[in-house]
């Protein structure tokens, strides 16, 4: 089964930029989406096919993938932006299998 | 406005059963493939299974963990969706969210419920 790598922390001072990567073997082939969970709460979508924006969510938040690893990149954060990160793709190579990393906790320093 | 609201969560003992619902509003249901996933106290998001819409199949799929025990149905006339657990473990314990499915291009979880907690414990 296909694994996503995701580092387990990330720390940014506010107005500075964040970087959480997601690996993967040629996960450039594929679509990554991103979700920010916050504490108590369910996940929302940030981040979808590579480096798309949902409504609502603001322009600081964008996506990169390439090789073997993607990037969600956080400019300018703020305090709110302290929360869970989590990379998800879609496996079909063998069955059809919705595929997690195992999340980044980003801490606004 | 999309809602997806879960019920049904609660204890039960290893080896027995439960079935959670999540009642959908805001959107075509019907047309809609949907899934669930969940999440350990403490740990990351586990994605647990999907359906399709009838009009594509209503076929499900289901990740290892949970294959020949879990049960995804849909019931379009009440727009709601279930999830049948059996022979349940105590490493099921979780959130369960119910999501939708975006399938343009390549499948994410659009929108999500708030979840409910299934604790397996003797």
């Amino acid at each position: 089964s296909y694994v996503l790598t995701q580092p387990p922390s990330v720390s940014v001072a506010p107005g500075q930029t964040a970087r959480i990567t997601c690996g993967g073997n040629n996960i450039g082939s594929k679509s990554v989406h991103w979700y920010q969970q916050k504490p108590g709460q369910a996940p929302v979508l940030v981040v979808y096919d590579d480096s798309d924006r949902p409504s609502g969510i603001p322009e600081r938040f964008s996506g990169s993938n390439s090789g073997n690893t993607a990037t969600l990149t956080i400019s300018r954060v703020e305090a709110g932006d302290e929360a869970d990160y989590y990379c998800q793709v879609w496996d079909s190579s063998s069955d059809h299998q919705g595929v997690f990393g195992g999340g980044t906790k980003l801490t606004v320093l | 406005e999309v809602q997806l609201v879960e019920s049904g969560g609660g204890l039960v003992k290893p080896g027995g059963s439960l079935r959670l619902s999540c009642a959908a509003s805001g959107f075509t249901f019907s047309n809609a493939w949907m899934s669930w996933v969940r999440q350990a106290p403490g740990k990351g998001l586990e994605w647990v299974g999907r359906i399709k819409s009838k009009t594509d199949g209503g076929t499900t799929d289901y990740a290892a963990p949970v294959k020949g025990r879990f049960t995804i149905s849909r019931d379009d006339s009440k727009n709601t969706l279930y999830l049948q657990m059996n022979s349940l473990k105590t490493e099921d314990t979780a959130v369960y969210y119910c999501t939708t499915v975006q399938v343009f291009g390549s499948y994410y979880f659009d929108y999500w419920g708030q979840g409910t907690l299934v604790t397996v414990s003797s």
